[in-house]
Formats: C-alpha cells, sequence, structure tokens
C-alpha cells in the first residue's frame, strides 16, 4: 500500500508561472512532511518541510500548504523558473520512527 | 552545512565480483543513515536502515547477505554489494539524518551509479 500519493506525475509550466504538486497520505501519525528536489544524476536536495502544526510556510519562491483535515499538502512554486526543472518528491515521516515514505515523484518543466 | 558525500561516484563492475560504496556525513553526526536505490524515472525505494553501532534494518524483500551494509562510526556508512550481476546495476544513494528519533531531515549524497557487466 503506497503511504503517499502525489501528483501530477508530470508537469509544464510556463517561465513566471506557479507550479503546483500535491501530495496525499494516510497515516494520521505523519508529523513531518518534507519536499526534496532531484536533478538528473544527482542526490535529492531538502527543498522545505513542515511539522502538522502549522497550515503554511513559506522560503522564498517555494511554499508548502498543509491541510491536516484532509491529509494533503502540496508545494507551490512562485515565479518558475528553467533552473526549477527538475524531480520533485513529497516524503512523510513519523515521529520518533526515521524511516521516509516517499511519493512516487514529479517531473517538473518550466518553459522559458 | 549538513553535506553527505558518497564514493565512488560511478563504478562499472564485473559480474561475481564485489563493490564497497561509502557514504560520509562531512559536517555533522549522523546516527542513522539510510541507503536506498533508485531506478530511472522511478521514486526512491528504501533499502536499509543503518544505526551507528548496531545491524542495519533491511527493508522487506531486500536481501541482506547481497547488500552488507556497515555503520563502522557517527560518519561513515558503507554498503557492499556482494556478487554483483546485471540486475544490481542501478543508482545507489545514501542520506544522513541530523536527529534521531524526531522525525529529523534526512540529507541525501549525490549518488553512486554502479554498472555491472
Amino acid at each position: 500500500q503506497q503511504q503517499v500519493k502525489q501528483s501530477p506525475q508530470s508537469l509544464i509550466v510556463q517561465k513566471g508561472g506557479i507550479s503546483i504538486i500535491n501530495c496525499a497520505y494516510e497515516n494520521t501519525a505523519f508529523d513531518y512532511f518534507p519536499w526534496y528536489q532531484q536533478f538528473p544524476g544527482k542526490g535529492p536536495a531538502l527543498l522545505i518541510a513542515i511539522r502538522p502544526d502549522v497550515s503554511e510556510k513559506k522560503e522564498g519562491r517555494f511554499t508548502i500548504s498543509f491541510n491536516k483535515s484532509a491529509k494533503q499538502f502540496s508545494l507551490h512554486i512562485m515565479d518558475s523558473q528553467p533552473g526549477d526543472s527538475a524531480t520533485y518528491f513529497c516524503a512523510a515521516s513519523r515521529n520518533n520512527f526515521n524511516k521516509f515514505y516517499f511519493g512516487s515523484g514529479t517531473k517538473l518543466n518550466v518553459k522559458p | 552545512g549538513a553535506v553527505v558525500s558518497q564514493h565512488p561516484s560511478w563504478v562499472i563492475c564485473k559480474s561475481g565480483t564485489s563493490v564497497k560504496i561509502e557514504c560520509r556525513s562531512l559536517d555533522f553526526q549522523a546516527t542513522t543513515m539510510f541507503w536506498y536505490r533508485q531506478f530511472p524515472k522511478q521514486s526512491l525505494m528504501l533499502m536499509a536502515t543503518s544505526n551507528e553501532g548496531s545491524k542495519a534494518t533491511y527493508e522487506q524483500g531486500v536481501e541482506k547477505d547481497k547488500f552488507l551494509i556497515n555503520h563502522a562510526s557517527l560518519t561513515l556508512s558503507t554498503l557492499t554489494v556482494t556478487s554483483a550481476h546485471p540486475e544490481d546495476s542501478s543508482f545507489y544513494i545514501c542520506s544522513a539524518q541530523r536527529l534521531a528519533g524526531l522525525g529529523g531531515e534526512q540529507y541525501f549524497g549525490p549518488g553512486t551509479r554502479l554498472t555491472v557487466t
């Protein structure tokens, strides 16, 4: 059973637009939700993360929105740039358990 | 801060030989390290969780005798692929966790591309 479901699988956005990637989870014990960015042939890099005590977290052009009742969280990339073209993974983990459950990934292509 | 290195970045080996991949946390101590495998255009598949000074915990379906993990210190974990076969060819990525038991951030290494001929 997939613990974290991510959509869409791929996304094309024009430069300057907003990219939105969504994730949903089942386990209400999850309490840490990071987003990772991965370029081809590289390891994932931590972008931004949120805990369920807040509904939104913003770092620069990246914002996580968190809806605890719906068990959903999303990544918004404002003013998307061609350099943002990468694969994005959401993940979730549970306090006192180190294991991360990753989404299936979203390949973002920002067109100039 | 929070830099994780892997060595080698890529390796080609012959079928039947063993390959060792190192994962180091360069500027922090990691009580827990993780080993993942990633196939092209797919998500990360957790292979095992490694805690310093204790035996690794393997995920279901991962052969512990084939993928040997040693977490010798708070900054070094190694993955040895024993008797490698072409189907073991993959992108192997490690991650290190800064805070144990608190859902702490995982920082990933750059990955190791293994090709078995």
